[in-house]
This record gives structure tokens, C-alpha cells and sequence, in this order.
């Protein structure tokens, strides 16, 4: 069974904290993206990785950054955390071949800072 | 500028009837469209995906249609049940994008018995 894990699913803060969202996949997955996701809002992609050490901005990277060491691990870091970025974070995974992606999700991280 | 919109954001069924949801897309060239289903505190969960060759797919009692001259693409349930109440997303994939998805912002289905 398919399996994207995020390390929590509750995590609250301090503003100003330097703050690491860790991601693991088992499917030898390529892509790795993480999102957040807020009412109204929908899934925004915040940053995505191609293979180990690469990494793409996406739509909202201002007071991110990532990290892809390993094929199977892509952490999403806070360098200063603020209560703007309380949100639900999901990371997701693919492999890119030629006949569409599907995306695995994991269960999500549910961030507040205060 | 570029735009996917899911046009209901709700929609009350009767258990028993078909649900039908609409996500309309604007400046965008997908090569495939995919939908996902997400229960509230859980990440998105994949359902379909439908090329934009193809008018029509299937799977049980799912249905999705698209149609890339009206730059649409309707996803059904037929025979609605409690259990199919959730938030549904489309999302396109361009060609060559590499598996990047651009979400819509979801329509939330309450199937009420």
C-alpha cells in the first residue's frame, strides 16, 4: 500500500521559530510538492522537487524554503514562522509518467502559530 | 489570466439521486484533468483521471466527462449515498508540466439521507 507520511498532524508554534515540516514516501516517487491549503483558498503549491537536490518555486514560496536530501524525503522549512502561515500543510508525491500523474497525498499537518 | 473554477461551493443531494459537479477551466491547455476526493482533516485522495482525448470515464459509479472546447469538465455520482459526502477537486495537469497540479478550490457535497 502506497504511503505519503507527514511527522505530525498537529503542530503549534511560536512567531519567529524556525520551523521544519518533514515528508516520506515508500513509492520511489520523482516529484514531491508541498501545499497549503486554506478556506476559501483551496491548494496552493508552495514549492515542488523533480529529483534529489532540485527544487521549483510555486505560486506562494515567500517565507518558505525545502530541502530534498534524499529521493524519499522533502522537508518544508519556516525560516521565521508568523500567525499568516497557521494553515493546513499538505506534501504530496508522483511519479511522472507518460500517461498523467496521480498524486499521493499525505494525511496533513495542521500548523499554528501564535 | 488563468482561472479553474468549480462552480458550486456546495451542493445538497437527496441520497439516491446524481450528483453533478462542474469545474471550468480558463487559459489553461490541460493535457489531462483528475479528481480527488478529501474528508475534512485528511489529504486529497485520488479518484479519476481522464486525458483530454477521451470524452468519457468510468469507474463504478463515478462518472467524469471533458470536454476541451467548452474548457469543462462535469464529474457525476449516481446513486448518491451519505458516505459520498465530501469535498471534491478537480485539478489539471499541462502537458510537459512534470506532474504538476493545478487545483480547484473544491465543491463541498452533503448527500443527505
Amino acid at each position: 500500500d502506497v504511503k505519503v507520511t507527514q511527522s505530525s498532524r498537529y503542530l503549534v508554534k511560536r512567531t519567529g521559530e524556525k520551523v521544519f515540516l518533514e515528508c516520506v514516501q515508500d513509492m520511489d516517487h520523482e516529484n514531491m510538492f508541498w501545499y497549503r491549503q486554506d478556506p476559501g483558498l483551496g491548494l496552493r503549491l508552495i514549492y515542488f522537487s523533480y529529483d534529489v537536490k532540485m527544487k521549483e518555486k510555486g505560486d506562494i514560496p515567500e517565507g518558505y524554503s525545502v530541502s530534498r536530501e534524499k529521493k524519499e524525503r522533502f522537508s518544508l522549512i519556516l525560516e521565521s514562522a508568523s500567525t499568516n502561515q497557521t494553515s493546513m500543510y499538505l506534501c504530496a508525491s508522483s511519479f511522472p509518467g507518460q500517461g498523467g500523474t496521480e498524486a499521493f497525498f499525505g494525511q496533513g499537518t495542521r500548523l499554528t502559530v501564535v | 489570466s488563468q482561472k479553474i473554477e468549480q462552480n458550486s461551493e456546495a451542493l445538497n443531494i437527496q441520497e439516491g439521486k446524481t450528483a453533478t459537479l462542474t469545474c471550468n477551466y480558463t487559459n489553461y491547455s490541460p493535457a489531462y484533468l483528475q479528481w480527488y476526493r478529501q474528508d475534512p482533516g485528511r489529504g486529497p485522495v485520488f479518484l479519476l483521471l481522464i486525458r483530454e482525448n477521451e470524452k468519457e470515464k468510468r469507474k463504478e459509479r463515478l462518472k467524469v466527462t471533458f470536454d476541451t472546447t467548452l474548457k469543462q469538465s462535469l464529474f457525476h455520482i449516481t446513486a448518491s449515498q451519505p458516505a459520498d459526502s465530501a469535498t471534491y477537486l478537480c485539478a489539471l495537469e499541462e502537458g510537459g508540466s512534470q506532474g504538476n497540479l493545478i487545483f480547484g478550490k473544491g465543491t463541498k457535497l452533503s448527500v443527505k439521507p
